[in-house]
């Protein structure tokens, strides 16, 4: 059974305070991990996709990383519009729909 | 390009009432997903429609059914309401391809059982 469990639940920041977010997995042969930003009241919002371990990706301020365990999303220098939730999901080899992690909700603070 | 849409975006249902959530997409994508989202516990996959004609059971298709009328629609039916049903609710959709390889959400009914 995939399963996905990030952490921390919440992490309040300053603006401008860089850090990371983790999203650890267990799955059966990877074919993606995905990260989401989900603002209140809103759907979740696609950022990136990440296929292999060493892949890396950019955009603004967020970049995320993926090992053969897990995946990291760093903010750098931090403003309190990226305040929302952010969600990690996987899809491996064997499943046909993803698994979503519970998220971690981020708030910066001006 | 409205992307995907939802109907309604709040309902209040009295316990065994029961009650048709919306979906609609414009991106010809084939795949189409229904998830609750629940606090502390991320979002769950319902049912998945596959394609136009296919439908399957996800993690949590306890008393919901679901039609896939045609590509673009795919709805999500509560026949008679619980409580615990209160959620969020989250149609999605699929593209085919590595290139985009991604799922696209609506922006969510928020459905209270009392």
């Amino acid at each position: 059974e995939d399963q996905v469990t990030q952490s921390p639940e919440a992490l309040r920041l300053q603006e401008g305070e860089s850090s990371s977010l983790n999203c650890s997995y267990t799955v059966s042969g990877l074919r993606g991990l995905f990260w989401y930003r989900q603002d209140p009241g809103k759907g979740p919002e696609f950022l990136f996709t990440l296929y292999s371990a060493g892949e890396e990706k950019e955009k603004e301020r967020l970049k995320a990383t993926l090992t053969k365990k897990e995946s990291f999303l760093h903010i750098t220098a931090p403003k309190p519009e990226d305040s929302a939730t952010y969600l990690c999901a996987v899809l491996s080899s064997s499943a046909r729909q993803l698994t979503f992690g519970s998220g971690t909700q981020l708030t910066v603070l001006p | 390009n409205a992307g995907v849409t939802q109907t309604p975006k709040f309902q209040v249902l009295k316990t065994g009432q029961s009650m048709t959530l919306q979906c609609a997409q414009d991106m010809n994508h084939n795949s189409m997903y229904w998830y609750r989202q629940d606090p502390g516990m991320g979002l769950r996959l319902i049912y998945y429609s596959a394609s136009e004609g296919t439908t399957d059971k996800g993690e949590v298709p306890n008393g919901y059914n679901v039609s896939r009328l045609n590509k673009r629609e795919f709805s999500l039916r509560l026949e008679s309401a619980a409580p615990s049903q209160t959620s969020v609710y989250f149609c999605a959709t699929y593209p085919q391809g590595r290139g985009t390889d991604t799922q696209y959400f609506g922006p969510g009914t928020r459905l209270t059982v009392l």
